[in-house]
């Protein structure tokens, strides 16, 4: 079936250490973004890409690296410089152009202990 | 830069009743989308309607309905005959496709709740 997978679903980290998250798609979808959720803050964007080898920085990129070298993945980095990075991270993906609907995987929950 | 402002942090609905959750966005363009995402507590988001700011029509799908009032930039979202699964956080989301820039941009959401 075609979808959006994000793995792993729940995620700990240790103060101090990076740890990524990965996002994979099999819809042929050119877009994919990342994306954070707090309670009360909504989703804000940290990191998009439209193409393979090409991303731009979000709203909230600071403390986040991200890299696309396939067309399907687009694993996203929660450095040590974030300084606090305990949050709900929703990887989407959409086809090129307008009125095009994004499609969300089932979040990654990511606490540091 | 757009915004979107959600300023129902939280709602409440009986069932079988309507209930009508309020968007409000600031943009200088004239060409753009709006949509509404619901977030059951699965945390999985699902698309509920989409709207182009060009079609003076409403967009409907099923018991989900918006009204659209471009010049006050008003987008909300009525529910008719709200059933217990409609219970979710609902982002209402501006589509921004200016220039080489194709993304969504979200408000706070609305959480919803349905008594039975």
């Amino acid at each position: 079936d075609g979808g959006i997978t994000q793995s792993p679903k729940y995620l700990f980290r240790k103060e101090g250490q990076n740890v990524t998250l990965s996002c994979e798609q099999n819809l042929n979808h050119d877009a994919m973004y990342w994306y954070r959720q707090d309670p009360g803050q909504g989703l804000r964007l940290i990191y998009y890409s439209q193409i393979v080898n090409d991303f731009q920085k979000g709203d909230i990129a600071e403390g986040y690296s991200v890299s696309r070298e396939k067309k399907e993945s687009f694993p996203l980095t929660v450095t040590s410089a974030q300084k606090n990075p305990t949050a709900f991270y929703l990887c989407a993906s959409s086809p090129w152009g307008r009125n095009t609907e994004a499609f969300f995987g089932q979040g990654t929950r990511l606490t540091v202990v | 830069a757009q915004t979107v402002t959600q300023s129902q942090p939280e709602m409440s609905v009986q069932e079988a009743e309507t209930v009508t959750l309020s968007c409000t966005y600031d943009t200088s363009e004239s060409d753009y989308y709006l949509f509404w995402y619901k977030q059951p507590p699965s945390r999985q988001m699902i698309l509920v309607i989409r709207q182009e700011a060009y079609k003076q029509q409403n967009a409907t799908e099923n018991r989900f309905s918006v009204n659209f009032q471009k010049a006050a930039k008003s987008f909300s979202l009525k529910i008719s005959d709200s059933q217990l699964g409609d219970a979710a956080m609902y982002f209402c989301a501006y589509g921004d496709y200016g220039g080489a820039t194709n993304k969504l941009i979200f408000g706070t959401g609305t959480l919803l709740a349905v008594q039975p």
